[in-house]
């Protein structure tokens, strides 16, 4: 079992969709979780960032963890054009220890 | 512009010579880590240093090397390059301690021919 899990898509949507994307993953240690966007051919770029367990919302994007589930999520309302990238989970344990998910790509269509 | 800094943007270079990436963390940070994507791949962890020394290893190859200077830039070194190492090589750094996030640079682009 891979110690992150991510659907890669890709995932299409029509403009104005709401997103989910999410993670599972298998180590408890983690206590720290992240969402970057990825363009293409770009360096990932920080979007949502959450410590343990509940919710965190900021703007259009919400980050959602249970850790009694080991599942992460994020949900994007009134998705646009503009969303559409490769999105990455990252989590980590109290140490220096990042773990990347492979990524989804998603795709919103005007 | 995210504060980490890494050169040459891009690079196109032939097999079997040697090339070195180099990364200048984000003000503060004590961290660097490197990380491989290739093309439609995931990020691969190479390796990582925190103020000097290093603390990690990931899937590096011996071809491959780093440092971080005591100004806490860092360079990766690669050798003997292959076809295959053709990529986008990342830098990303972190505070080390505190806040867990990393924080990318806007990656090298290796071209093997």
């Amino acid at each position: 079992q891979k110690e992150v899990e991510q659907d890669p898509g890709p995932l299409s949507v029509p403009e104005g969709a709401i997103v989910s994307l999410n993670c599972t993953y298998s180590n408890s240690a983690f206590q720290y979780f992240m969402w970057y966007r990825q363009y293409s051919r770009k360096g990932p770029e920080l979007l949502m960032y959450t410590y343990s367990s509940g919710n965190k919302e900021d703007g259009r994007f919400t980050a959602q963890v249970d850790k009694s589930s080991k599942y992460i999520s994020l949900f994007i309302r009134d998705s646009q054009p503009s969303d559409s990238a490769t999105y990455l989970c990252a989590m980590n344990d109290y140490g220096q220890n990042f773990v990347f998910g492979p990524g989804t790509r998603l795709s919103v269509l005007p | 512009d995210s504060g980490v800094t890494q050169t040459p943007k891009h690079l196109i270079t032939a097999t079997g010579q040697r090339v070195t990436l180099r990364c200048s963390p984000r003000s503060g940070d004590l961290s660097v880590y490197w990380y491989q994507q290739s093309l439609d791949q995931g990020l691969q962890f190479l390796i990582q240093y925190y103020n000097g020394e290093e603390r990690a290893k990931g899937n590096i190859l011996e071809r491959f090397s780093a440092q971080q200077f005591p100004d806490l830039h860092s360079e990766l070194n690669l050798s003997s390059l292959e076809l295959g190492d053709s990529a986008l090589y990342f830098c990303a750094s972190s505070p080390g301690s505190g806040a867990n996030v990393l924080t990318f640079g806007a990656g090298s682009r290796l071209t093997v021919l």
